[in-house]
């Protein structure tokens, strides 16, 4: 079945480490996303990519970094100088060129700073 | 830019009984609307959309929504509601067609009660 995998499910951060979140997707979707959900907040998007080799900054991309070097691959690393990272996050991807604008979700990774 | 409210952080509803969640948004173009539900620890899963045509949108699990321009809403709703509805609810809202922003409510939790 066709999905979007997001590892790890949990993971948990040292203070000044930086960590990647990966998300893999099997959609063929040509776009994709990374939010950050925190409790009664909604999800804020950190960044996004409609193409290969391209992505922008969303609402709060300061201290967060991606990279978009294959299709179905959208990796986010959260940087130390992201000074609460303790969230939710999640990766989701659609297709407006095929008619598909609502979003796929993964089943997301919860981080912790320690 | 668009917004989105949702009105009720929580609402409580004895098992069978009827549901209403609200939803409220504000944009000066034409949107397309979204309900996701979130069950706990896990990602966000698409409920029903609205993108044009028909007003009354069905979706899966037995909801349905209903776009109303004048009022600026997009309400769910679901004539008898069981235990496994339980969770949390998010409404979106984006510009029609291409690669457009959604924005997030900030998520309604149903509970429903035996």
């Amino acid at each position: 079945d066709g999905g979007i995998t997001q590892s790890p499910k949990y993971l948990f951060r040292k203070e000044g480490q930086n960590v990647t979140l990966s998300c893999e997707q099997n959609l063929n979707h040509d776009a994709m996303y990374w939010y950050r959900q925190d409790p009664g907040q909604g999800l804020r998007l950190i960044y996004y990519s409609q193409i290969v080799n391209d992505f922008q900054k969303g609402d709060i991309a300061e201290g967060y970094s991606v990279s978009r070097e294959k299709k179905e691959s959208f990796p986010l690393t959260v940087t130390s100088a992201q000074k609460n990272p303790t969230a939710f996050y999640l990766c989701a991807s659609s297709d407006p060129t095929q008619g598909i604008y609502g979003y796929t979700f993964g089943s997301g990774t919860r981080l912790t700073v320690v | 830019a668009q917004s989105v409210t949702q009105l009720d952080s929580q609402v409580p509803v004895f098992e069978e009984a009827p549901v209403e969640l609200r939803c409220n948004y504000s944009s000066s173009v034409s949107v397309y609307l979204f309900w996701y539900v979130q069950y706990p620890n896990q990602g966000l899963q698409l409920l029903l959309k609205y993108l044009s045509g028909s007003t009354l949108v069905k979706g899966i699990n037995g909801f349905e929504a209903e776009f109303n321009k004048s009022q600026t809403s997009f309400h769910l709703r679901k004539p008898s509601v069981h235990i496994s509805d339980t969770a949390e609810y998010f409404c979106a809202v984006t510009p029609g067609g291409g690669y457009q922003k959604v924005t997030f409510g900030t998520g309604t939790k149903l509970q429903v009660i035996p």
